[in-house]
Formats: structure tokens, sequence, C-alpha cells
């Protein structure tokens, strides 16, 4: 158990739609970070905060976003669902979001878009 | 382009012997290294990373790595397999480039131990 928790664990939903990923990062960490992991893309990185800032942006559509609240939990916002964003969704957590930090990762948010 | 590749998408050996798993990568920046092991339905877990101290690192479960800047490969190596390291590994490049810290994994590789 990495410490990093992330619900739903399961999410099935309708193209066009809107869903909320949500992620606790572990005791301590103040970076969130964003990934998408699909069969045909394989592990993309999506966005960082740290402290509640946007720290690094990678392959993340504009139909997505992102924010890292007060406490420290993070969502992700995924709008106007298409069927190729169906995917797991991991969300990770480091002490300080340099490059050099060990990422530690939750379990994963399965989506299904029908 | 930084990118990362994993040289196998699957690989398979006998319990008891040892473990290649291949990484390359391109970059014009000053790279981190790590290899992450994914177990089915899990999340990703550390295996170990190189942070350009020690060349050879060593990591969890009797796992060592290589960082070999002449080559631009991060080799992940163990002498003797385990049923238990039947899972998809990883490789990932970090950088600190003008626009901020990215991420790339590899493609990943199945690794198969065999009884």
């Amino acid at each position: 158990d990495s410490g990093v928790t992330q619900t739903p664990k399961h999410l099935i939903t309708a193209t066009g739609q809107r869903v909320t990923l949500r992620c606790s990062p572990r005791s301590g960490d103040l970076s969130v970070y964003w990934y998408q992991q699909s069969l045909d893309q394989g592990l993309q990185f999506l966005i960082q905060y740290y402290n509640g800032e946007e720290r690094a942006k990678g392959n993340i559509l504009e139909r997505f976003s992102a924010q890292q609240f007060p406490d420290l939990h993070s969502e992700l916002n995924l709008s106007s669902l298409e069927l190729g964003d169906s995917a797991l969704y991991f969300c990770a957590s480091s002490v300080v979001g340099g490059m050099k930090d060990t990422q530690y990762f939750g379990p994963g948010t399965r989506l299904t878009v029908l | 382009a930084q990118s990362v590749t994993q040289l196998d998408s699957h690989v398979s050996v006998s319990e008891g012997t040892p473990v290649l798993l291949r990484c390359n990568y391109s970059s014009s920046y000053s790279p981190s290294l790590f290899w992450y092991v994914q177990h089915p339905n899990k999340g990703l877990q550390l295996l170990l990373k190189y942070t350009s101290a020690a060349t050879l690192v060593k990591g969890i479960n009797g796992f060592e790595a290589e960082f070999k800047k002449s080559e631009t490969s991060f080799h992940l190596t163990k002498p003797s397999a385990h049923m238990s390291d039947a899972a998809e590994y990883f490789c990932v490049v970090t950088y600190l480039t003008n626009t901020g810290n990215q991420f790339y994994f590899g493609t990943g590789t199945s690794l198969t131990v065999i009884p």
C-alpha cells in the first residue's frame, strides 16, 4: 500500500458526460501527478501540482483539467468524454515534486466510456 | 526530442535464471532514470532510481541497473528470477526543462517467469 488513495475505483459513463476523479496524496507529500494509461498510448503524464499550484504540464487535453486543494488532495476533471478517454487514470504523489523524486502511485481509477 | 525505449515488449525466463530488461533513452538534458514495476490491477511501485550519483544502482527485491551515459542505456537486471517477479516493468525518464518537469514512460516490458 503506497498511501495514495484514489476514488472511485471504477467509473462507467457515457460519451459527452463529465466526471471527476479524486486523489489523496501520502501524508506529508506536497506534489501530485496525474497519468493516463491506455492500451494504445501507454502511460502518459498529464499534469503535476505542487502545494496547490500547477508545476508541469504533459499531454493533457483541453477537455481535461485538474486542481490541488489547500488540504493537498487533487481532482482531475474530464469533460465531453469520448470513447478514447477510456483508460486507467493514476495519481501519484511525492515529497517536493522534483525530477529526482520518487513518486508513489495510487491504485488507479478505471474509466469506461460507453 | 526526449524519449525512452524499452527494447523488449515481452521477456520470458525460467525461475532461477538471470533477468535482463533493456531500456534506452534519448535526451539533450541530464535525466533522472527510474524503473517501476506494476503487478496486475495494482499501481506502479518504484524498484530503483538513478539521480546522478553512483552509476550502478541497487533496488528492491535483488534488482539493479547500471546507467551508461555513452550507450544512453539503463538496463535492469536480476541474477535469479523468482515467480513473484512476473509483472510489467516500466523504464521512466524525467527531465527538468524550461517548461517544468517532464516524465516519459517506456511502453513496458512484460516479464513471465516459467517454473
